[in-house]
């Protein structure tokens, strides 16, 4: 079956200008998460849906980071007046279960690059 | 969840069988192990994850040693696609469900 998608897969942005990163999780995925990937580093969590619900945005590094998942299946991460650090692989991931010992399953990645 | 220490970079030989070590010697007794790996340019790929038991699926093998405080991800027979960068993850089934990653051990696949 599909797997979890991305939207786009590159993004070039001047520093300043909004951004808004999309993920399609597998259908049915009632968990979805978002972590930031910098160069030569392994994923950092951002934050964390169950179906509608953001339970968990610990990780966002700063209010111009925002996560929606409004009807509890495609999320949109946006990041406003975007900055030279934000600079990162952006990436998605869906679990099947609310809680337990699932695998996360995750989307090839969104590449941020701000000029 | 409990820390994991793992090698920065190891090599093997294609064909051979590659042995990923992990250890954990802080994990508490609701916390799987799980291994992750990423390809390069590509999203993290789940690979196998336990509680106690060895495990098997068809990518790898886990074993965990009985104490728990460490494990080693086997790939039977490695190939140049398996060069990767490998997580070893301690998760509570409990709580946070968010995946803590380590630096991760590069394994590159020699021909």
């Amino acid at each position: 079956g599909a797997g979890v998608s991305q939207s786009p897969r590159y993004k070039v942005a001047k520093r300043g200008q909004d951004v808004a990163l999309r993920c399609d999780p597998i259908s049915g995925h009632v968990s979805l998460f978002w972590y930031q990937q910098a160069l030569g580093q392994g994923p950092e969590f951002l934050t964390y849906f169950q179906n509608e619900a953001q339970l968990d945005k610990s990780g966002l590094p700063s209010d111009r980071f925002f996560a929606e998942r409004p009807e509890g299946s495609v999320s949109t991460l946006k990041i406003q007046r975007t900055q030279q650090e934000d600079s990162a692989v952006y990436l998605c991931a869906s679990s099947l279960y609310r809680t337990g010992s699932g695998a996360q399953y995750f989307g090839p990645g969104t590449r941020l690059l701000v000029l | 969840d409990a820390k994991t220490t793992q090698p920065p970079s190891m090599d093997c030989a294609e064909g051979r069988a590659a042995n990923l070590p992990c250890n954990h010697s802080t994990i508490s007794g609701n916390e799987y192990v799980y291994w992750y790996r990423q390809i390069h340019s590509q999203g993290p790929q789940y690979i196998i994850h336990g509680l106690k038991n060895n495990e098997t699926n068809e990518m790898a093998s886990l074993i965990i040693t009985e104490d728990r405080k460490s494990s080693t991800l086997i790939l039977p027979h490695a190939t140049l696609r398996d060069t990767a960068v490998y997580y070893c993850i301690v998760r509570s089934i409990q709580g946070a469900q968010k995946l803590v990653f380590g630096q991760g051990t590069r394994l590159t696949i020699n021909p």
